[in-house]
């Protein structure tokens, strides 16, 4: 099946501060998400991002699908981004999201 | 609109015990799908259903676990007899479609631990 790599694994920001994360996978997918998982465990929807360039406010997300990566940018970042962030594509053979390990986030004020 | 139910939301219970899970899907979603999440493991798929078939239960860990989905409006998944290894945040999701497009939801999880 996919295998999916995030990284950095684990991040320390000021609050302010602004981050790239990124996802890598290693076959050809149909969709891809990212997901926000917050200290209280729920998994919040970021963006669904097959391929192209999305924004949502502090947040926005490319996905190059033939060179089989996206990335996660988070701008002038607050403590209420702490949490893990996890991608998941979604191959086109079994239709199944398979989740990356993630990267820990932590915005400090 | 509502978005995926689970019930319960904690659960404790005694190894060998029987431990249902309930999950409603978004109304008009085809695909659900059961997750488990463990500090070792991470996000791992067990099973997922499209039109309420199962569709892969590769990651069903063993025979204890079983899932149903009798209706588009209701699954379970039930582990009997529990075991401590069992202990872990069991999550449902539904995505609308089946043909691999469709963006993925998920439920506030249910937290299962086993003594």
């Amino acid at each position: 099946g996919i295998q999916v790599e995030q990284s950095p694994p684990d991040l320390i920001l000021q609050e302010g501060a602004n981050s790239t994360l990124r996802c890598n996978f290693s076959d050809s997918v149909n969709n891809l998400q990212w997901f926000h998982q917050n200290p209280w465990g729920q998994l919040i929807n970021l963006f669904y991002i097959p391929s192209g360039t999305k924004q949502n406010g502090r947040l926005s997300a490319t996905t190059v699908a033939t060179e089989r990566y996206s990335l996660l940018y988070i701008s002038s970042s607050q403590t209420t981004d702490s949490g893990v962030y996890f991608c998941a594509p979604r191959d086109n053979y079994g239709q199944n999201f398979v989740f990356g390990p993630g990267t820990r986030l932590s915005v400090l004020p | 609109d509502a978005g995926v139910i689970q019930s319960p939301r904690h659960e404790v219970t005694e190894m060998g015990q029987e431990v249902t899970l309930r999950c409603k899907p978004i109304s008009g979603h085809n695909s659900l799908f059961w997750y488990r999440q463990t500090m070792m493991r991470g996000l791992e798929l067990l099973i997922y259903f499209n039109n309420n078939v199962p569709i892969d239960d590769s990651g069903m860990p063993e025979d204890r676990f079983s899932a149903k989905m009798p209706n588009a409006s209701f699954s379970t998944l039930k582990i009997q007899p529990s075991e401590p290894r069992d202990s872990a945040v069991y999550f449902c999701a539904s995505s609308p479609g089946t043909s691999g497009f469709g963006e993925l939801f998920f439920g506030e999880g249910s937290r299962l631990t086993v003594l």
